[in-house]
């Protein structure tokens, strides 16, 4: 299979760390995406990792365990605007194609 | 800027009245992407394009064609719609050769069946 498994909901409050997890199924796997989106939006990338180890871009980072088929999102500094939808996304097998996982509400507090 | 357009931003239509959404880029990319996505779910992939090669997804309903005239434009066209086709229709691309690292998406048009 594909699919991947994430949380459906998260809360934290303004100025602290959160780590959304996923774990897939490793048929046809190279590597795992992580998106952004806000209500009414569309999906912005924001990280990819094909090999093992940690992945930093500025407040975000991005994680990934090939042996145990799971990957993280950290997201650090935590502000209001972060409060959104988070989707960890897979190759697919078959062609150019990327399968998303079900989304991880963010709700950020004051 | 280079970057991924979608006309119109919402889209109204009537039940069974054909409608046809666009999008373009200006990335050059070789990949271009049809996603539905509906309140609170995922993005869920329909078909796509590498070059002229066309790939349907096994789920997507026969309803649901596509057209890709030259690297820069697709079409989506929904032949009859039904009151379940109203959704959040996302277009995408990729200038990956090998693997889809990194997805450009355009803004969605909101389509809403009458």
């Amino acid at each position: 299979g594909q699919s991947l498994e994430q949380p459906s909901e998260v809360t934290a409050v303004e100025g602290a760390i959160v780590q959304i997890n996923c774990t897939y199924q490793t048929s046809g796997f190279y590597g795992l995406s992580w998106y952004q989106q806000h209500d009414g939006g569309a999906p912005t990338f924001l990280s990819y990792n094909a090999l093992d180890g940690l992945e930093e871009t500025g407040r975000f980072s991005s994680f990934l365990s090939r042996s145990d088929s799971y990957g993280y999102l950290l997201l650090q500094e935590l502000q209001m605007k972060d409060s959104a939808s988070y989707f960890c996304a897979r190759d697919g097998t078959g062609g150019f194609k990327t399968i998303f996982g079900a989304g991880t509400r963010l709700f950020v507090k004051a | 800027d280079a970057m991924v357009i979608q006309n119109p931003r919402y889209q109204v239509t009537q039940f069974g009245k054909p409608v046809t959404l666009s999008c373009s880029q200006t990335l050059n990319h070789n990949v271009m992407y049809w996603y539905q996505q509906k309140s609170s779910q995922a993005p869920k992939l329909l078909f796509h394009y590498y070059d002229k090669d066309f790939n349907n997804e096994a789920d997507t309903p026969d309803n649901f064609q596509s057209r890709r005239p030259n690297t820069s434009f697709c079409f989506l066209d929904i032949r009859s719609p039904g009151l379940g086709d109203a959704a959040m229709y996302l277009c995408a691309t990729s200038g990956s050769v090998t693997t889809n690292e990194k997805l450009f998406f355009g803004s969605g048009t909101q389509l809403s069946v009458l």
